[in-house]
């Protein structure tokens, strides 16, 4: 069954410290893999799309990266302003299914 | 980029009535639609596909009769959610391909439903 696991499921960060979330799936034959970002009570916002393993995106302080088990959203010195849920996603036939996503908290 | 609207953006309703929420692409046609529930904390749960000129497709466990889709036009999908109770509160957001690829999959700013 496909599968997207997102960790950790939530992290608190100080101001300028960076880290990275993790994404991992299982699905039989990736078509694409989906970033987006999540503020309360608003829709996801889009990223980023990856398609093979070893490509990267980089957009501000964020960079996605991918693997064939799994991706990686890297934050550089992150900033209050990009405390938000990030949310994980894989293309399964024409619709895309989420993992649980990861809230992350920056601290001033 | 492609926008995908909501309306309303909040609804509070009485329990027994059935409330519409309308989905649209603004500057894009949309073949296919999604409809999603997210409950507080908790990822987005795909409900249902909305196809134009077509029954919509429900995931396993989803109500049919209960969330009733229509997908009037290439623009336009609406979701009535029929005699509405306390537990179909909860925050339902549409979302659809943009310009037909699956590059980007694009969010309405969702709807949040209240039954009292």
């Amino acid at each position: 069954e496909d599968q997207v696991t997102q960790s950790p499921e939530a992290l608190r960060l100080q101001e300028g410290e960076s880290s990275s979330l993790n994404c991992s799936y299982t699905v039989s034959g990736l078509r694409g893999l989906f970033w987006y970002r999540q503020d309360p009570g608003k829709g996801p916002e889009f990223l980023f799309t990856l398609y093979s393993a070893g490509e990267e995106k980089e957009k501000e302080r964020l960079k996605a990266t991918l693997t064939k088990k799994e991706s990686f959203l890297h934050i550089t010195a992150p900033k209050p302003e990009d405390s938000a849920t990030y949310l994980c996603a894989v293309i399964r036939g024409d619709k895309i299914i989420f993992g649980k996503g990861t809230r992350l908290h920056i601290l001033p | 980029g492609a926008v995908v609207s909501q309306h309303p953006s909040r609804v509070i309703c009485k329990s027994g009535t059935s409330v519409k929420i309308e989905c649209r692409s603004l500057d894009f046609q949309a073949t296919t639609m999604f409809w999603y529930r997210q409950f507080p904390k908790q990822s987005l749960m795909l409900m249902a596909t909305s196809n134009e000129g077509s029954k919509a497709t429900y995931e396993q466990g989803v109500e049919k009769d209960k969330f009733l889709i229509n997908h009037a036009s290439l623009t336009l999908s609406t979701l009535t959610v029929t005699s509405a109770h306390p537990e179909d509160s909860s925050f339902y957001i549409c979302s659809a391909w943009g310009r037909g690829s699956y590059n980007e999959q694009f969010f309405g700013p969702g709807t949040r439903l209240t039954v009292l």
